[in-house]
């Protein structure tokens, strides 16, 4: 079956750091992929997405691209803030059963 | 325009009783889904449905978990009897598509989370 493979360990940066969270799939077909954010004491929503091989997806100084190659979309900020502290979902939607597969997502601090 | 709203936010309960929670989604939006988010993990998938009939309810335990959107509106996900391991956030989502046709972003409530003593 679909599943979702993230980075569990929790990242601390220091604001203006450069940010990295691994991400790869295991799926059949042609998933499209997403990042979803959930800031703290919020749900979850939409940060990004790609929808075929080599897309890129950017929101907000976050961009992935959708490397199928290597069946990966990390997700990467050039400068964190503050503010971007959260938890990230990695996840892709089989466009075939319209079936949503989440990771377990990352949970990011910046440091001031 | 409104959010996916869910009641209540917070729900404890002594195992072996009974719970239910409710999901309102966006107006318009023709598929709703259940999650089940326990501490620490991702979200995963109860069951979903597009308009009233169930596309997807492979993982949901049914022997004490049940849910219906009768009228392709609002639905309600029931938990009878809890057991401890049920503790974890119930996530309802919506989405503008039909199942299968890769529109793809999921729109989320809030949660509601569940504790079971």
């Amino acid at each position: 079956g679909d599943s979702v493979t993230q980075m569990e360990e929790p990242v601390t940066l220091s604001e203006e750091a450069f940010l990295t969270i691994n991400c790869t799939y295991t799926a059949t077909g042609y998933p499209s992929l997403f990042w979803y954010v959930q800031y703290p004491g919020e749900g979850l929503q939409l940060l990004l997405k790609a929808t075929k091989a080599d897309d890129k997806g950017s929101n907000k100084g976050f961009e992935a691209t959708y490397r199928k190659e290597t069946t990966s979309f990390h997700l990467e900020k050039g400068s964190v803030q503050v503010s971007d502290s959260a938890v990230y979902f990695c996840a892709l939607l089989n466009t075939n059963a319209g079936k949503s597969t989440f990771g377990d997502g990352t949970t990011l601090t910046v440091k001031p | 325009e409104a959010g996916v709203a869910q009641s209540p936010r917070y729900k404890i309960i002594e195992k072996r009783q009974s719970v239910a929670f409710w999901c309102n989604p966006i107006s318009g939006h023709a598929t709703l889904y259940w999650y089940q988010q326990i501490l620490g993990q991702g979200p995963k998938l109860l069951i979903q449905f597009q308009n009233n009939g169930v596309v997807d309810d492979s993982q949901l335990p049914k022997d004490r978990f049940s849910a219906e959107r009768l009228k392709g509106v609002d639905s309600t996900l029931k938990i009878q009897p809890a057991k401890l391991e049920d503790s974890a956030v119930y996530l309802c989502a919506s989405s503008s598509g039909l199942a299968g046709d890769g529109t793809g972003e999921l729109f989320f409530g809030e949660g509601s989370r569940l504790t079971v003593l």
